[in-house]
């Protein structure tokens, strides 16, 4: 199962930026974060990974705390296009399998 | 930028048909993956694929599964004999790097099986 916890839904006004938290107490030394969305049915979108450190790409920002136990995507200034399901991964080498868990679902409002 | 594609689109087939549901990941990628998701649950994971064998699989992937690497650019998933319950989107996913590299993610097939 999943080993991740995120809040069901978040609302956020678009232009805003959109603060996704994501408590993963249990992480193990060797495994990433990684953050991924779907919109509607289509396919997972890959967003953003890190192991220890701020990471930030051209989609978002990811914020790990210090002792790794919990992290936050921010999406700096969400647009309507961003109302997805944003799911929170904690994903090893030892495995290829992604395990989804059930996600926090964004409505961006105008 | 280079995408997973995966056809067809959506299939209706039959209970106790075959289908084979076609993808072609990222042209550089080397590991392969398919996934599933049943409306309205959880995207699952059902096999991955690496160096023409199966790395790893769940245990939905039973016997009725099975993938396939025919040619250089396609990567396939078929189903011998299927049942009402694999009625669901399946995803394709490819990866340049070994796990934990980031998997990307084809639109998915619609199967609906009647």
């Amino acid at each position: 199962d999943a080993k991740t916890t995120q809040p069901p839904s978040m609302d956020c006004a678009e232009g805003r930026a959109a603060n996704l938290p994501c408590n993963h107490s249990t992480i193990s030394g060797n495994e990433y974060v990684y953050w991924y969305r779907q919109i509607h049915s289509q396919g997972p979108q890959y967003i953003i990974h890190g192991l220890k450190n701020n990471e930030t790409n051209e989609m978002a920002s990811l914020i790990i705390t210090e002792d790794r136990k919990s992290s936050t995507l921010i999406l700096p200034h969400a647009t309507l296009r961003d109302t997805a399901v944003y799911y929170c991964i904690v994903y090893s080498g030892n495995t290829g399998k992604l395990i989804f868990g059930q996600g926090t679902t964004l409505q961006v409002k105008p | 930028e280079p995408e997973v594609t995966q056809t067809p689109s959506h299939q209706v087939t039959q209970m106790g048909q075959e289908v084979i549901l076609r993808c072609v990941p990222i042209s550089n990628h080397l590991y392969f993956y398919w996934y599933r998701q049943i409306l309205g649950q959880k995207v699952e994971f059902l096999v991955s694929f690496y160096n023409n064998e199966i790395s790893e699989k769940s245990e939905i992937f039973d016997d009725q599964f099975s993938v396939e690497r025919p040619d250089g650019s396609n990567f396939t998933l078929k189903i011998r004999s299927t049942k009402l319950e694999d009625s669901a989107m399946y995803f394709c996913a490819s990866s340049e790097d070994p796990p934990p590299g980031p998997q990307y993610f084809g639109p998915g097939t619609r199967l609906l099986v009647l």
